[in-house]
């Protein structure tokens, strides 16, 4: 059974820009959560999806987004870059109910 | 607010060592406690803890969580160097995970 998988690994770009993360959950998973972790921080939440609605939402500016397609894979953009976006984003998908999350590598966005 | 606060930030060991890990958390309607080990980039699942006082055990590794005093430990006997690793505590509630910031765990051979 194949993982999480996310792409791209890594991801340079400059302020102003912005970026799209792509997340294919676990076949059969129909949650998936995205998560910013930087240096000291920990885990922070941004949002999760499940069946292609967004059901909770962490404290992130507007600038963050995101979206689930029918077969579950999630796709995180992040508008209007800053240099405070540089972080590694980690992707998670569980079957329902948050429990037992399973996480991808991540991708690693440096921020110019 | 809720929050999820891990201890130490970071420790140094010697292989064969014994270390507790602490996390403490403070969140309404709580469903659970996981924790999870992150060596290079995934977090790779570990325990997860619903009820207090039953010890969860994994090899070395063993984990105990208290509703009352709302904390949990995880316990590494007989540390190896693979042990080495960022080890992160979170906690469900409603639908919502909110981790804690990690302990660094680093043993020395």
């Amino acid at each position: 059974k194949a993982g999480v998988t996310q792409t791209p690994r890594y991801l340079i770009k400059t302020r102003g820009q912005q970026v799209t993360l792509s997340c294919s959950p676990i076949s059969g998973h129909r949650s998936v959560s995205w998560y910013q972790q930087t240096p000291g921080q920990g885990l922070q939440f941004l949002f999760e999806y499940f069946s292609e609605t967004q059901r909770n939402k962490g404290n992130f500016p507007g600038r963050f987004s995101g979206r689930q397609f029918s077969n579950s894979r999630s796709e995180m953009n992040v508008s209007t870059l800053e240099l405070g976006d540089s972080a590694l984003y980690l992707c998670a998908s569980c079957y329902g109910n948050n429990e037992k999350l399973f996480f991808g590598s991540g991708t690693q966005l440096s921020v110019l | 607010e809720d929050k999820v606060v891990q201890s130490p930030l970071s420790l140094v060991v010697h292989e064969g060592d014994t270390v507790t890990l602490n996390c403490s958390y403070e969140v309404t309607n709580f469903r659970s406690l996981l924790w999870y080990k992150q060596e290079k980039k995934a977090p790779t699942f570990l325990f997860m803890l619903t009820s207090s006082g039953i010890e969860k055990k994994s090899g070395r590794l063993s984990s105990i969580l208290d509703k009352k005093e709302l904390f949990s430990i995880l316990n590494i006997t007989a540390t190896q160097t693979g042990d080495s690793a960022v080890y992160l505590c979170a906690v469900l509630y409603g639908n919502k995970l909110v981790f804690g910031a990690g302990t660094i765990l680093r043993v020395k051979s």
